[in-house]
């Protein structure tokens, strides 16, 4: 399964919501998708599974949305923090496989 | 504290070989599903191989036939024996712990606990 994420890159400001979009080639298997968060230098970090069920610690400004082919990962206030490159994942075809990453970087 | 720690990385020619170990603590790896995902330099993810808790192993295409993940569960670590090595593989190699729901004792393929990273630069 071909995941395409979209925009390569997202320029905002702190406070602003972010809206990031992952696509698959098929549909993906019961919903099993998830979202990873990776700042430079760091190893990634889960925040979503299941599309829309929320990791340990994760601040609820993160949500996940979606179903079938068309995902979505949402930042309803920026911190920060948060400005980095966001990773989608499916888990319901094998292999496993990646989206190419979306860029969130400051406006 | 659950922690993984990744060691062996390093710079290696094309063709040879390279042992990368990854180390666990605060839970046991063989009764996880313990995985390996790379990153070429300035790339996405990419997944490598997985060792089921069962014993059984996987691999993506590009690592099949050269790559052999193993595990020794006396020192509570995770390997991956990198054979015939390509200058492709040059990458971030990171060990992960796939997800284990214990409420309905279900293994999900996504990755919950991640090493810090080894590098691997394959270069003559």
């Amino acid at each position: 399964v071909v995941l395409t994420q979209s925009p390569d890159t997202l320029s905002l400001s702190p406070g602003e919501r972010a809206t990031l979009s992952c696509r698959a080639s098929q549909s993906v298997s019961r919903r099993y998708l998830a979202w990873y968060q990776q700042k430079p230098g760091q190893a990634p970090r889960l925040l979503i599974f299941g599309a829309s069920d929320r990791a340990t610690g994760i601040p609820d400004r993160f949500s996940g949305s979606g179903s079938g082919t068309d995902f979505t990962l949402s930042i309803s206030r920026l911190e920060p923090e948060d400005f980095a490159v966001y990773y989608c994942q499916q888990y319901g075809s094998s292999p496993r496989t990646f989206g190419q990453g979306t860029k969130l970087e400051i406006k | 504290e659950v922690q993984l720690v990744e060691a062996g990385g390093g710079l290696i020619q094309p063709g040879g070989s390279l042992r990368l170990s990854c180390a666990a603590s605060g839970f046991t790896v063989s009764s996880n599903y313990m995985s390996w995902v790379r990153q070429a330099p300035g790339k996405g993810l990419e997944w490598v191989s997985t060792f089921y808790s069962g014993g059984n192993t996987y691999y993506a295409d590009s690592v099949k036939g050269r790559f052999t993940i193993s595990r020794d569960n006396s020192k509570n670590t995770l390997h991956l024996q990198m054979n015939s090595l390509r200058v492709e593989d040059t990458a971030v190699y990171y060990c992960a712990r796939d997800y284990y729901d214990s409420s309905d004792e279900t293994h999900y393929y996504y990755m919950d606990v991640w090493g810090e990273g080894t590098t691997v630069t394959v270069s003559s």
